[in-house]
């Protein structure tokens, strides 16, 4: 089974440029993760999809990031314009999350890809 | 809110002795508790996972319990190999935001 695909895998662009990250989740997976990740630091969330729907986008910073899952599958992460802070890993995630009002009170698994490397000069 | 907290620094160590990484949280409901293993140039990969109380998660030779009274979830390995050089990450996850806090990470290195 493959896992979670993203790419590009490096990119390095100059400041107040765009640049768009693409990930697709593992298949069958309905939530969708964008975490941020700084050197030396563990991962953060950006963006949590279930289908098409982002049920939290609480910590994406709004003015200068977007993202999307038309169908409900793979996923865009867009920064415009990049900033030097932007240098980071963008990892994508997955999980097959169960339905609402199951009785089994267990966070579901996610799945990591390899990340996207972000360098802004 | 809910964090973790992982021990300071990276680790380095021969191969064959025994590994230890220090794990402890802060959560408010029931957490389930997870450590990834990020090899270098790779993504992050669920090494073990606990998801109540004194349960106890293992893979590859790796432990770690879930120990509520203490509020902490040790990473250990009797005897590592070179292969264990990874970087290690503690993270907690609470049902219902499915939201993980990660530590900071701790570098392992195994020297042959």
């Amino acid at each position: 089974e493959a896992g979670v695909v993203q790419s590009p895998r490096y990119k390095i662009i100059e400041k107040k440029q765009p640049v768009a990250f693409w990930c697709n989740p593992i298949s069958g997976h309905n939530t969708l993760y964008w975490y941020l990740q700084n050197l030396g630091q563990g991962p953060e969330l950006l963006i949590r999809y279930e289908n098409e729907e982002a049920v939290d986008d609480s910590q994406l910073p709004k003015d200068r990031f977007s993202a999307e899952r038309l169908k409900g599958v793979d996923s865009t992460l867009k920064i415009q314009p990049a900033e030097l802070g932007d240098s980071a890993v963008y990892l994508c995630a997955s999980s097959l999350s169960r339905g609402r009002g199951t009785n089994a009170m267990v966070l579901d698994t996610q799945y990591f890809g390899p990340g996207t490397r972000l360098t802004v000069l | 809110g809910n964090s973790v907290t992982q021990m300071e620094g990276p680790v380095t160590l021969s191969e064959e002795a025994f590994l230890t990484i220090n794990c402890t949280y802060t959560a408010t409901g029931y957490p389930s508790l997870f450590w990834y293993v990020q090899y270098p140039g790779e993504g992050l990969q669920l090494l073990l996972k606990a998801t109540k109380a004194d349960d106890k998660g293992s893979n590859k030779g790796f432990e770690a319990t879930y120990r509520k009274e203490t509020t902490s979830f040790h990473l250990e390995k009797g005897s590592v190999q070179v292969s264990d050089s990874a970087v290690y990450f503690c993270a907690l996850g609470v049902y219902g935001n499915n939201r993980l806090a990660f530590g900071k990470g701790n570098q392992v290195v195994v020297i042959p």
